[in-house]
């Protein structure tokens, strides 16, 4: 089955610098790579997601670059704020898991002023 | 709309004794999840529906691990006996492939202590 790996497992930087999360996975069949953020006491919440067929996807501050041949896949977040501190999720699904989503272990990403 | 709603929240319960969880999915979404969330194997798919038939359950851990969806807008999960390595946040998600979409909804999860 996919096996998603994750790295760093935990992230700190200060307010206003960037922030890099990796992954890798393994099936080549998957096709939709999405990113999760989950706060504190709450389920995860999608904050972008990539298909197979686009190599960039951007939305404000959260960008997130997909390489194929390789089987990995990034999220970028620039201009971080506290409030971007949390748990961060890849998944990749597509491939032999169907809708299903495998995760990666989670990145904790703290943002200090 | 309300989002998925999961009840209840939080469950303390002896080691032996029978644990339903519950989750209502968001209204007109066709598939729905069962994962489970701990610190030493992160976040796993327990089993999926769609259209209220089980679809895939190979992560459901043993026999002791039961699921249903009797209809479009409710679903259990069962642990008949609970046992202490059973605690875990559990979440419930949903999703429809209507359009472009596959973002799942998660739930707020419910937090299960078997002591």
């Amino acid at each position: 089955g996919e096996n998603v790996e994750q790295h760093p497992s935990t992230l700190s930087v200060q307010e206003g610098d960037s922030a890099v999360i990796k992954c890798t996975y393994s099936d080549s069949a998957s096709n939709y790579f999405p990113w999760y953020k989950q706060e504190l006491g709450k389920g995860p919440q999608l904050i972008i997601d990539i298909r197979s067929n686009v190599g960039e996807k951007k939305d404000q501050r959260i960008a997130v670059t997909l390489n194929k041949t390789a089987k990995h896949f990034s999220l970028h977040i620039t201009e971080t704020q506290p409030e971007d501190s949390a748990v961060y999720f890849c998944a990749a699904s597509g491939g032999d898991s169907g809708y299903a989503l495998n995760f990666g272990k989670g990145t904790s990403l703290l943002v200090t002023p | 709309d309300a989002g998925v709603i999961q009840s209840p929240r939080h469950e303390v319960t002896e080691m032996g004794q029978e644990v339903t969880l519950r989750c209502k999915p968001i209204s007109g979404h066709d598939y729905l999840f069962w994962y489970r969330q701990t610190m030493m194997r992160g976040l796993e798919l327990l089993i999926y529906f769609n259209n209220n038939v089980p679809i895939d359950d190979s992560g459901m851990p043993e026999d002791r691990f039961s699921a249903k969806m009797p209809n479009a807008s409710f679903s259990t999960l069962k642990i008949q006996p609970s046992e202490p390595r059973d605690s875990a946040v559990y979440f419930c998600a949903s999703s429809t492939l209507a359009g472009l979409g596959n973002e799942q909804f998660f739930g707020p999860g419910t937090r299960l202590t078997v002591l």
